[in-house]
């Protein structure tokens, strides 16, 4: 079976850091997405890992560790704007088109 | 670059009654998705088109779910009848297919919010 957990919510203060936990159980592993997604808005993608290790890109920081099942997403400096729910999805065995497996996802409030 | 256009964006009806939803995915994008939204959830993967052709509909409820890409680009999702519990976000998404590569990403539309009373 696929399960895929995050937390429901987090609350953190503007221009401070935050780390959005994801842990994963899914039958093979091709890949780990972390998506933002505005209330009422489509989800937009922010970074992708397939080997561990940390990916970096600006504010937003990916890590990977495939043997414990696990990822976070750390987000710097934190703005108003960065008030989402920010989503991780699992690409299960297969090639760059099997479908994406998301969890419930996490629902950040940057607070002042 | 035009995105995934969807429509209609908003959507209520009462049970019983059908629904369609359309898709326009990104030019030359080759594999297109619908995705169900429940309120406070992640998607669901409802059906997956390569081309015209249906890869994976192992979530799709083919009591009252239909969905088709009769020319390989733009898909309608429909549902026939409704029940309370479709009320939803349906999502669509496109993505290069095997030109992607194993990254692949996937692009989303707005969304149809359909709510059933």
């Amino acid at each position: 079976g696929q399960n895929i957990d995050q937390p429901t919510e987090m609350t953190a203060t503007e221009g401070a850091i935050v780390q959005i936990n994801c842990t994963y159980q899914t039958s093979g592993f091709n890949g780990l997405f972390w998506y933002q997604q505005h209330a009422g808005e489509a989800p937009t993608f922010l970074s992708y890992n397939v080997l561990d290790g940390l990916e970096e890109k600006g504010r937003f920081s990916s890590f990977l560790s495939r043997s414990k099942g696990y990822s976070y997403l750390l987000l710097k400096e934190l703005q108003m704007k960065d008030s989402a729910s920010y989503l991780c999805a699992v690409r299960d065995l297969g090639s760059g088109n099997t479908p994406l497996v998301f969890g419930k996802g996490t629902r950040l409030s940057v607070i002042a | 670059e035009a995105g995934v256009a969807q429509s209609p964006r908003y959507k209520i009806i009462e049970k019983r009654q059908s629904v369609a939803f359309w898709c326009n995915p990104i030019s030359g994008h080759a594999t297109l998705y619908w995705y169900q939204q429940i309120l406070g959830q992640g998607p669901k993967l409802l059906i997956q088109f390569q081309n015209n052709g249906v890869v994976d509909d192992s979530q799709l409820p083919k009591d009252r779910f239909s969905a088709e890409r009769l020319k390989g680009v733009d898909s309608t999702l429909k549902i026939q009848p409704a029940k309370l519990e479709d009320s939803a976000v349906y999502l669509c998404a496109s993505s290069l297919g095997a030109a992607g590569g194993a990254y692949n990403e996937q692009f989303f539309g707005p969304g149809t919010r359909l709510t059933v009373l």
